[in-house]
């Protein structure tokens, strides 16, 4: 049992690149997340999915996008990266919208 | 403001001395949790504790939740210098459509 993958670990982008973190589970969970994390911010919800094909906006979803085609995967994508994108990022599962979330290693970005 | 506040901020004791931190919330909840982050991983569960109990033990963690006064504490006994992370509430806000929302989080250093 992998848990919650993310790749990459790291990534840099220069302003105006596009680039998709990947973010997989085999726990077969519903609910999937996307956070930030910034110093002093904790954690912000980007997007969320309640099961394959459902997505919904968290607190901070602007410049980002994601979609749900299977159950386990729950890719987010930058369409045109800004500095203030530079974040390290976290995408969870849960069984549920407010049960145990399952966090994977984080993906730090930084966008120059 | 926040929803789940953490308090305090940073704390930093003595190996083998007890820890605890606390959490504020300002609506109605389902369910409260704590998470720990030791410093460049992701998050990782600790222990949920539900609105209609008042205290859950995990090993050397004992958490308590107050309803009417809308707060929590996580205890760490005879703390250890493996203890030294970052620890987070957040809160399973009531209703349909509600999310777990986290606070900012308390440091924690224990010192050898």
């Amino acid at each position: 049992n992998a848990g919650v993958t993310q790749t990459p670990k790291f990534q840099v982008l220069k302003t105006g690149q596009s680039m998709t973190l990947q973010c997989a589970q085999d726990m077969n969970h519903e609910y999937m997340s996307w956070y930030r994390q910034d110093p002093g911010m904790g954690l912000r919800l980007i997007h969320y999915s309640v099961g394959a094909g459902i997505t919904d906006q968290g607190e901070v979803p602007n410049g980002y996008n994601v979609s749900r085609s299977t159950t386990e995967d729950f890719p987010l994508r930058l369409l045109s990266a800004a500095p203030s994108q530079t974040s390290v990022y976290f995408c969870a599962s849960s069984p549920g919208r407010k049960e145990t979330q399952y966090f994977g290693p984080g993906t730090r970005l930084l966008v120059l | 403001s926040q929803q789940g506040e953490e308090d305090p901020q940073a704390l930093s004791i003595q190996e083998g001395e007890n820890a605890t931190m606390n959490c504020s919330y300002k609506t109605s909840i389902n369910n409260l949790q704590w998470y720990r982050q030791n410093s460049g991983r992701g998050l990782v569960h600790l222990i949920l504790i539900r609105s209609n109990e008042r205290e859950k033990h995990s090993g050397r963690l004992r958490v308590t939740l107050d309803t009417s006064k809308k707060s929590s504490s996580l205890l760490i006994t005879a703390s250890r210098a493996a203890d030294t992370a970052s620890y987070f509430c957040a809160t399973g806000i009531t209703g349909a459509n509600s999310k777990l929302t986290f606070g900012k989080g308390i440091t924690l250093s224990v010192r050898p």
